[in-house]
């Protein structure tokens, strides 16, 4: 069946560091990918999706690229901010399969000023 | 726009009570919803999904049961909680083809 793996956390970061959360997976088909972020005591929220090999998808100075020789999805940021300290999920939906979404187990990052 | 709103934001049960858990969306017709369950320091778990009125499939046996009794609206409920109910639910929509899901802010179950 379809997994997502995710770097394991949690990950401190100072402000204005870069960032890389990992995020590798394994599917039947030709996945739709997306980062999720949770903020505190909230519920998700998309952050970017790639739904094709080599998009790339971004938002809010977050990247990731769709690789499918490495099936891999790694979200990054140049210049992290205290006001990105969240949860952040990778997650795949499978072409026909009900728009389920498939999610890693979260990376909880913190940004410490 | 679209707009999904889930309550109540938090609740507190005894073992063996019943749950019911609201979620409607707004905006948008005939979409397909879902209940997801996350659990302290753990990832989400799809628990339900429902393509239409009526229609529910149920991704883990458990406890729980969902129903859709109109479009819009999707209700998570239990006849007995048990103490391993404890989390955070989160309900969830998305149009057909392939889009993104789209949240509600969440329900936090505990279950005393």
């Amino acid at each position: 069946g379809d997994s997502v793996t995710q770097m394991e956390g949690p990950v401190t970061l100072s402000e204005e560091a870069f960032l890389t959360i990992n995020c590798t997976y394994t599917a039947t088909g030709y996945p739709s990918l997306f980062w999720y972020v949770q903020y505190p005591g909230e519920g998700l929220q998309l952050l970017l999706k790639a739904t094709k090999a080599d998009d790339k998808g971004s938002n809010k100075g977050f990247e990731a690229t769709y690789r499918k020789e490495t099936t891999s999805f790694h979200l990054e940021k140049g210049s992290v901010q205290v006001s990105d300290s969240a949860v952040y999920f990778c997650a795949l939906s499978e072409v026909g399969g009900n728009e389920k979404l498939t999610f890693g187990t979260g990376t909880r990052l913190t940004i410490i000023p | 726009s679209q707009t999904i709103h889930q309550w109540p934001a938090t609740l507190v049960q005894p073992v063996g009570s019943p749950l019911s858990l609201e979620c409607t969306v707004e905006g948008t017709s005939n979409p397909n919803l879902y209940w997801y369950r996350q659990a302290a320091g753990r990832g989400l778990q799809l628990l339900f999904y429902s393509v239409g009125i009526g229609q529910i499939s149920s991704e883990v046996p458990q406890n729980l049961s969902a129903s859709r009794p109109q479009d819009r609206q999707f209700i998570l409920s239990s006849k007995k909680l048990l103490l391993s109910d404890s989390g955070f639910y989160l309900c969830a929509w998305s149009v057909q083809n392939n889009q993104p899901q789209h949240f509600g802010d969440g329900t936090r179950l505990s279950i005393l």
